[in-house]
């Protein structure tokens, strides 16, 4: 069964780097996956896709301190030089046969 | 600009039906696949279901099955979703959603529209 997990929360320092980590279930480690930013009261926002090779395609406007890695079933998203704004909500997603699914969401708090 | 701007939400009563549309501008609706999500109040995101470009393909989730529709209109460059049978556990907000490619990444995210079942 296909099934993405989060970490629920992460919190770090404005200016420091986070990474958040999506966790993919056996035998899917091949899978790309998306992640989302949703900010307090708003809807997602889509911020890139990371392949399993590593390779990462960025939404439009997305700026350069977000990027996307990967590590055998590990999807991560990493943020460099926290601002406030950062602090928001981040889901993975990805997509099989007829299906979406998408991952807990991770909570950041940024100090 | 891609605009996605859902309407059609509001209060409805257990087992009754509610059609929520999603307008959309600034791209070529008609050769994106459209997907809804919602989000329970609280809650993380679920995907609702899916349809092809030409709207000759639909998919839903399990517990959407046999009760939601998902249908479009390209002429209007318009979304649908008619939910019928409506429980306590349809509360959300709904996002309209568009692919980047059938079956992929969501790449663009409307603003959502809240359905209230109470209980």
């Amino acid at each position: 069964q296909l099934v993405l997990t989060q970490s629920p929360s992460a919190s770090a320092s404005l200016g420091a780097s986070v990474r958040f980590n999506c966790t993919l279930s056996s035998g899917h480690s091949s899978y790309a996956i998306a992640w989302h930013q949703q900010r307090p009261g708003k809807g997602p926002r889509f911020l890139m896709k990371v392949n399993s090779d590593g390779s990462h395609t960025k939404g439009d406007g997305i700026p350069n301190r977000f990027s996307g890695s990967s590590s055998g079933s590990e999807r991560y998203l990493t943020i460099s030089g926290l601002q406030s704004e950062d602090e928001a909500d981040y889901y993975c997603q990805t997509w099989g046969t007829a299906i979406v699914i998408f991952g807990g969401g991770t909570n950041l708090t940024v100090l | 600009q891609v605009h996605l701007v859902e309407s059609g939400g509001g209060v409805v009563q257990p087992g009754r039906s509610l059609r929520l549309s999603c307008a959309a501008s600034g791209f070529n609706f008609s050769t994106y696949a459209m997907d809804w999500v919602r989000q329970a109040p609280g809650k993380g995101l679920e995907w609702v279901a899916v349809i092809s470009y030409d709207g000759n393909y639909k998919y839903y989730a399990e517990s959407v099955k046999g009760r939601f529709t998902i249908s479009r209109d390209n002429s209007k460059n318009t979304l649908y979703l008619q939910m019928n049978s409506l429980g306590v556990e349809d509360t959300a907000v709904y996002y309209c959603v568009s692919d980047k490619v059938w079956f992929g990444e969501l790449i663009q995210w409307g603003q959502g529209t809240l359905v209230t079942v109470p209980s």
